[in-house]
């Protein structure tokens, strides 16, 4: 499989649970990006990161979320005591900089409903 | 105001239009533009991307960018009912800590009727 691959595709959890979410990029893609996408709206940038590094991360992001890349392979996006206002599709990207910047490829996104 | 704004529609075509999508911006740092679609529940497909300013065409699709007036669009020749979804325009600045981060517009609704 060559593409973006995320996990799981859907979540429903409870008011205050945490959940962890799986991004496995591209395999020679050495960025990876994290978005959160609600109804009616374009995705939202919410951090990156270049190999292993994070690199930055949105204000939008509160204390709650933690992304990680251990040794600069896939990712883990963790939401903490969840709110329903973090009901959303979060969708991972992943690109190259070898060549220059190239077009970034989405993952079929998590889809979470906070209950 | 958003960075990027983007006519949401939706936007009801007969099979075989010439479709017109288009988005505006205000950062001049962007460089890179890409054109995502969408179908619904799914992840967005990329379907162009250029640097700067000028066209590009690919098959059905032309993607133009006028950077003198922060406005880019994409257009859609002979469209089908499987070109029904919402499109996506997504910016990036060639440069800084920004680099390679998009700024999406809202995206705009299309269903083209048979």
């Amino acid at each position: 499989d060559t593409g973006v691959s995320q996990d799981p595709r859907h979540k429903i959890t409870k008011r205050g649970q945490n959940v962890t979410f799986r991004c496995d990029p591209i395999s020679e893609h050495n960025r990876l990006y994290w978005y959160r996408q609600t109804l009616g709206q374009g995705p939202e940038f919410l951090t990156y990161f270049q190999n292993e590094a994070q690199l930055e991360k949105s204000r939008l992001l509160s204390d709650r979320f933690s992304a990680e890349r251990p040794k600069g392979s896939f990712s883990t996006l963790e939401i903490q005591r969840t709110e329903q206002g973090d009901s959303a599709m979060y969708l991972c990207a992943s690109s190259t900089t070898d060549r220059g910047l190239t077009e970034a490829f989405f993952g079929q996104g998590t889809r979470l409903t906070v209950v | 105001q958003k960075e990027v704004e983007q006519d949401p529609g939706p936007l009801s075509v007969p099979e075989g239009a010439i479709v017109s999508l288009n988005c505006t911006y205000s950062n001049s740092a962007f460089q890179y533009f890409m054109w995502y679609r969408q179908y619904s529940r799914k992840g967005p497909e990329l379907l162009m991307y250029t640097y700067s300013s000028g066209n590009k065409e690919d098959g059905r699709f032309t993607a133009q960018v006028d950077k003198s007036s922060k406005y880019i669009s994409l257009f859609i020749r002979d469209s089908q009912p499987s070109d029904s979804a919402t499109y996506l325009c997504a910016m990036s600045p060639a440069g800084g800590t920004s680099y390679g981060k998009l700024t999406f517009g809202q995206g705009t609704i299309l269903t083209v009727h048979p």
